[in-house]
């Protein structure tokens, strides 16, 4: 199957700071990539799509300006956790969705990325 | 709005029984429906989808369902192994043409050897 990755794995920074985490689609174009956060033992919650060329769109409760996402390329989105808090530690994870057509598009997700805030 | 449950949120099974997972939603207008398994601190790794006009699909010694009327999904473990510990995700995309994946909160099972 396609491949999604994620840089970095893991970061821990101090609070206040800025983090960049890029996720990549390896060997197809992506249009459409998604931003989830996972707390630890529970589910993923989608934080937003990201569409390629265009904003992102943002689910209800997500602040667009403090988790800034970009997709400017086909292979390439980036979401980045502005002026990052303790409450922010989380484990991000992409995905990134490969139309294949007839109702065969499929979801790749990528290894996710353990951010930890001081 | 959709909500996705799963049931049992944790199992633990001795080696080599067959064991059934539980996933319901709220709205049956999905276009599929879709089992994860997740490690520990990894990402996600696709196990079978189910579109909305099928039944039920295979692989390997997994069996997946799906009852749209009742909103309901069971994922089938057959002659469980201890590399089947995990945690189980279950995710239903609506039919809004959105892509957005609507995840249960997963079921933490531990094969026992």
């Amino acid at each position: 199957g396609a491949v999604v990755s994620q840089h970095p794995s893991w970061v821990i920074c101090k609070s206040g700071t800025s983090v960049k985490i890029e996720c990549r689609s390896l060997d197809f174009q992506a249009t459409t990539m998604f931003w989830y956060r996972q707390f630890p033992k529970q589910s993923l919650m989608l934080m937003a799509t990201s569409n390629e060329g265009s904003k992102a769109t943002y689910e209800q409760g997500v602040e667009k300006d403090k988790f800034l996402i970009n997709h400017a390329s086909l292979t390439l989105s980036t979401l980045t956790v502005t002026s990052a808090h303790p409450e922010d530690s989380s484990f991000y994870i992409c995905s990134a969705r490969e139309i294949m057509g007839e109702g065969m598009d499929t979801q790749y997700f990528g290894p996710g990325t353990r951010l930890t805030v001081l | 709005k959709q909500e996705v449950t799963q049931i049992p949120a944790a199992l633990s099974v001795p080696e080599g029984e067959n064991l059934v997972l539980n996933c319901s939603f709220t709205d049956s207008a999905i276009y599929n429906l879709q089992w994860f398994r997740q490690d520990p601190g990894k990402g996600l790794t696709s196990l079978l989808l189910i579109q909305s006009s099928q039944r039920e699909q295979t692989s390997g010694r997994l069996n997946a369902s799906l009852d749209k009327s009742s909103g309901r999904s069971t994922l089938y473990i057959a002659a469980s192994q201890p590399g089947d510990s995990a945690t189980y995700l279950c995710a239903s995309e609506g039919m809004d043409s959105s892509y957005k994946l609507i995840f249960g909160s997963g079921t933490r099972l531990l094969v026992r050897p």
